[in-house]
């Protein structure tokens, strides 16, 4: 039973235009949400997270959205920059602080 | 401060042979996580120690085992190796548990022949 869900394997976005990466989650009990990026050859690396208590969490040119009610949330990148290519994972903590991953999405940002 | 280090980088095994993978994990970080990365599935949670203890466990076969020494590195056994074991294997530690305080190591790319 998959619990973090990324049904978008693949996202292609043009230089500059906002990128929005999504995730859907089946366990309402799940304390903390994180996205990581990973490049070829590199290990993950953290990007943002979002307490369960929260709707929005921002730093920098990326926001994390969080809709409860959903058990959904999206992670928004503007704007995109070359750099910003890479595998992101959707993860999920759970009250055993086990962290669930999803299956990712790859992000081409185009020129 | 140094980062995650796991050894080897890359690796080839037969199937039906045994393989353990190490990880050191930053200086003053007690619990090291193990994935396994394979095409079209993500990670895929392994198992946790902490303070030389497993305190998680994935899905995952008795043919996977892991221990973790005094000085926290963690060590991953894969016995009787099988196709299906060729990924990328993650770890990741942090200073108790979760969230933010996770810093994955490069990984060892296994391939099983």
């Amino acid at each position: 039973d998959q619990q973090v869900k990324q049904n978008s394997p693949s996202l292609s976005v043009q230089e500059g235009r906002i990128s929005i990466l999504n995730c859907d989650y089946t366990n309402s009990m799940f304390d903390y949400f994180l996205w990581y990026k990973k490049y070829p050859a590199e290990g993950p690396t953290f990007l943002i997270s979002i307490s369960s208590i929260k709707d929005k969490n921002e730093d920098g040119r990326f926001t994390v959205f969080l809709n409860k009610s959903a058990k959904h949330l999206s992670l928004h990148i503007v704007p995109s920059q070359p750099g910003d290519s890479a595998v992101y994972f959707c993860a999920a903590e759970n009250r055993d602080d086990k962290i669930i991953f999803g299956k990712g999405t790859r992000l081409h940002i185009l020129p | 401060k140094a980062g995650v280090t796991q050894t080897p980088r890359y690796l080839i095994k037969t199937r039906g042979q045994q393989v353990t993978l190490s990880c050191s994990p930053i200086s003053g970080h007690r619990s090291v996580s193990w994935y396994q990365q394979t095409p079209g599935q993500g990670l895929q949670f392994l198992f946790e120690y902490f303070s030389e203890t497993q305190r998680n466990k994935g899905n995952f076969p008795g043919r996977f085992s892991g221990r973790q020494f005094s000085n926290s590195r963690s060590e991953m056994n894969v016995s009787t190796l099988e196709l299906g074991d060729s990924a990328l294997y993650l770890c990741a530690s942090s200073r108790s548990s979760g969230f933010s305080g996770y810093t994955f190591g490069s990984g060892t790319r296994l391939t099983v022949v």
